[in-house]
């Protein structure tokens, strides 16, 4: 199956800075890439789709302003938490459409934790 | 009423035995079904993708009824590597909407 790749897999923070989380398609080209953030014990919840070449799509709640979408290229997608606030600690995975047919395919994840 | 919803759970179910999944979705105009395993702190993983003609795979099968808009997953033979925690996804055309449910989490005992 298809490789996707996040980078860094856990980071720790002060409150106020801003943390970029990279997400790589390894050996495919990914029009479309998505970003979830799941807290304990919830399921994960769609934050913004992320295509190649155009602006970030994104979920009703979520501020574009604060998490900035960068898709500057068919195998990388960024998510920035900007100003994070221990509220912003979670999990955040990114996710790729390899064949649609075939679902997406997750990355590992990041683990943000904000003091 | 959520989009997508599935039984609350969990369930505990002894090594052997044979556990059903279900999950309902809202959008007649859902397009691509698929079930995903979860482990504890990892990211999902694609299990099957969901089929109205149904799919087996091994000791799993997906079924798709889009006329009652149901989803089912059925485990035989369950393991103890079968604990995780499972979800329905379903997804309109292109992608441009996905929805996963709120889980539904196994554990096999010895």
């Amino acid at each position: 199956g298809a490789v996707v790749s996040q980078h860094p897999s856990w980071v720790i923070c002060k409150s106020g800075t801003s943390v970029k989380i990279e997400c790589r398609s390894l050996d495919f080209q990914a029009t479309t890439m998505f970003w979830y953030r799941q807290f304990p014990k919830q399921s994960l919840m769609l934050m913004a789709t992320s295509n190649e070449g155009s602006k970030a799509t994104y979920e009703q709640g979520v501020e574009k302003d604060k998490f900035l979408i960068n898709h500057a290229s068919l195998t990388l997608s960024t998510l920035t938490v900007t100003s994070a606030h221990p509220e912003d600690s979670s999990f955040y995975i990114c996710s790729a459409v390899y064949q649609q047919a075939e679902g997406q395919f997750f990355g590992p994840g990041t683990r943000l934790t904000v003091l | 009423r959520k989009e997508v919803e599935q039984d609350p759970g969990p369930f505990n179910v002894p090594e052997g035995a044979t556990v059903a999944f279900n999950c309902t979705y809202s959008n007649s105009a859902s397009q691509s079904f698929f079930w995903y395993r979860q482990d504890c702190r990892k990211e999902p993983k694609l299990l099957m993708s969901v089929y109205s003609s149904g799919n087996e795979d091994g000791r799993f099968t997906a079924q798709l009824n889009r006329a009652s808009q149901y989803i089912s997953l059925l485990i035989r033979d369950s393991k103890l590597s079968d604990s995780a925690t499972y979800l329905c996804v379903v997804t309109g055309t292109s992608y441009d909407k996905v929805i996963f449910g709120p889980g539904t989490s196994l554990s096999v005992i010895p």
